[in-house]
């Protein structure tokens, strides 16, 4: 199975910084990659799908890059709405396997 | 709108069985998956498997083989998630969401805990 990783696993940085998240597949997945953010005891929420489709009603100040095995999400700007972790997710075959996660705060 | 209500908390004791509910409204059922994801305390995510609303095709994860069945009631519009032979380390959150790829929309999450 491919496996998925992401780093790094956690970051502090300030309000209004550019903040950037990898996600790496062990094998090529093309652009079958899926972000989720999920909010401290929240219920997950698609951000990106396509490795680079926002979902609707997501901020433009989320954006996702990528294809192949090497994937980035990017905040444009960190606002303090965006504590949260956020997950990676495979699609192109079953298993559609998430990555461990980057848990991301304000400095 | 679209809304994916489960049902409530469960507590069982290892060896025991749980199936959680996940009723779909706001949308033609037969018309997308189902996935199940289940989230362990302060853990990531797992994807356990998926369900075709339209034919009931399955497809789970390796590890959940032989322990997990999916099932839909198209009359209900409702999906169930049954695991079997319950360990302590199926203490989770279950999530269902619809999409069998990326997951669009998220039930609220049912807590099952595992403890003798």
């Amino acid at each position: 199975d491919i496996q998925m990783t992401q780093s790094p696993s956690s970051l502090s940085a300030s309000v209004g910084d550019r903040v950037t998240i990898t996600c790496r597949a062990s094998q090529g997945i093309s652009n079958y990659l899926a972000w989720y953010q999920q909010k401290p005891g929240k219920v997950p929420q698609l951000l990106i799908y396509a490795a680079s489709t926002l979902q609707s009603g997501v901020p433009s100040r989320f954006s996702g890059s990528g294809s192949g095995t090497d994937f980035t999400l990017t905040i444009s700007s960190l606002q303090p709405e965006d504590v949260a972790t956020y997950h990676c997710q495979k699609y192109n075959s079953a298993p559609f396997t998430f990555g461990p996660g980057t848990k991301v705060d304000i400095k | 709108q679209v809304q994916l209500v489960q049902s409530g908390a469960e507590m069982k004791k290892p060896g025991a069985s749980v199936k959680v509910s996940c009723k779909a409204s706001g949308y033609t059922f037969t018309n997308y998956g189902i996935s199940w994801v289940r989230q362990a305390p302060g853990q990531g995510l797992e994807w356990m498997g998926w369900i075709s609303a339209y034919k009931g095709d399955t497809n789970y994860a390796q590890k959940l083989q032989g322990r997990v069945t999916m099932t839909t009631d198209t009359s209900t519009n409702t999906a169930y998630m049954e695991l079997r032979s319950l360990r302590s380390d199926d203490t989770a959150v279950y999530y269902c969401a619809r999409g069998g790829a990326f997951a669009e929309y998220w039930g609220q999450g049912t807590l099952v805990t595992v403890s003798s």
